[in-house]
Order: C-alpha cells, then sequence, then structure tokens
C-alpha cells in the first residue's frame, strides 16, 4: 500500500533554477524523512523533520511540514546536474519496535544543464 | 563514516531456486529493516528486527524468511523464487535512539 502520494511524478528543469516536490500522506505520523535515489541505485537520506516542526533547513534544501493538511514540500534551491535523481518521502507511525518506513510513489527530477 | 553494506551487490538466479542476502548495519545499530523495491515502484517494507526479535512484518511473502544474528547482522531468505521476486532488496539500519533509517546499496536480485 502507498501511504503518501508525490507530486509531480516527474519534474524538468533548467540548472541553477529551484525544484520543488510535494508529498502527502494519510496517517498520523511521527516523522517524515526525504531520501535521493539516483538510477537504481541506493537510497540516500537527505533530511528528516518531525510531526512538531514545521520547516528545515539543511544546505540547499528546506522542507515543510503541514500535518493538518497532511503534506511536505521538499525544495533544491540553485539545482545541480548532480541533483538529478528521483526523490522519496517516507513516513513512520510511531510505534515502539514498529518504525518502519511507508514512502510515497517519488519524484523523478532532471535538471537540464 | 561506516555505512551498511549488503551483499552481494547482484544475484542472478532462476525460477524455484533459492536466495540469501546478507546485510550489515552500522556499527551499534541495533534495528534492522528490509525492503523491496520492484521495478519503477517505491520501496515496501517485508521485515524488521530489534535487538535480534522480529519486531515488524509487512507484506513478506511466507516463502521468505529473515533472522538477525547476535551480532547484528541479518539474513534473508528467499525460497522458491518467482518471476516476480526480480527486485532492488534494500536494507536500512538505525540506532535505537534516533530516528533515521540509513540505507544500504542494495542487493539487485534477478529471477529469470
Amino acid at each position: 500500500s502507498q501511504q503518501g502520494e508525490e507530486d509531480p511524478q516527474a519534474l524538468s528543469i533548467q540548472e541553477g533554477e529551484n525544484a520543488t516536490m510535494n508529498c502527502s500522506y494519510k496517517t498520523s505520523i511521527n516523522n517524515l524523512q526525504w531520501y535521493r535515489q539516483n538510477s537504481g541505485r541506493g537510497l540516500v537520506h537527505l533530511i528528516l523533520i518531525r510531526s512538531n516542526e514545521r520547516e528545515k533547513h539543511s544546505g540547499r534544501l528546506r522542507v515543510t511540514l503541514d500535518t493538518s493538511k497532511k503534506s511536505s514540500s521538499l525544495l533544491i534551491t540553485a539545482s545541480r546536474a548532480a541533483d538529478t535523481a528521483s526523490y522519496f518521502c517516507a513516513t513512520d507511525a510511531y510505534n515502539f519496535g514498529n518504525e518502519k518506513l511507508t514512502f510515497g510513489t517519488g519524484t523523478r527530477l532532471t535538471i537540464i544543464p | 563514516a561506516a555505512g551498511v553494506i549488503q551483499s552481494p551487490r547482484h544475484l542472478i538466479k532462476e525460477k524455484r531456486e533459492t536466495a540469501t542476502l546478507k546485510c550489515y548495519p552500522i556499527p551499534r545499530h541495533d534495528t534492522v529493516y528490509w525492503y523491496q523495491q520492484g521495478p519503477g515502484q517505491d520501496p515496501q517494507f517485508l521485515i524488521s528486527f530489534y535487538e535480534k526479535m522480529q519486531s515488524d512484518k509487512g507484506s513478506i511473502p511466507d516463502r521468505f524468511s529473515a533472522q538477525q544474528f547476535s551480532d547484528y547482522h541479518s539474513e534473508l531468505n528467499m525460497s522458491s523464487l518467482e518471476l516476480g521476486d526480480s527486485a532492488l532488496y534494500f536494507c536500512a539500519s538505525r540506532d535505537g535512539r534516533g530516528d533515521t533509517q540509513y540505507f544500504g546499496p542494495g542487493t539487485r536480485l534477478t529471477v529469470l
């Protein structure tokens, strides 16, 4: 089952522009994490935002979380060709010993040099 | 910094064969998770272990089993392989005091 839907499914922008990806989820969460995956490779953890946080920054990344709307957004500023990848949001519904991640469907981001 | 290690990285099997995937978590991480990612799909949770005990189970077929050993490494055993088992299998580990799951590079299983 898919907890989240990501929007858009695919995004192509020019290098240097900002990229915004959105994620919606269905159930109450403990935290929400964003991961990057280069084609068919491993999942790289980008950033974690807790349910009591509204915004978080890490380098060129900015994540927002709106628990009332059950949605999150990931903004990548000043995009680079190396940012080309698929981006997934993942949520966990905290229950001790039961912090499995439920992933969204992913956004495939292409940065055009 | 040490990362999650998975072996093998690639595996090719015939239908009805068995496969064993191994995962070595980040040192001092006590929780291991297994996920399956089919082609073009998002990762799906299979099973997890905390302190060598199964802690949660997802959509894992009965043909699959897993365990976590005393050194915290984990193995996913897959029997009677089917074509539909072809996927990327990820292991992730987590420090019990933190919330972030760190993923390994994955094992790409191809069933012919």
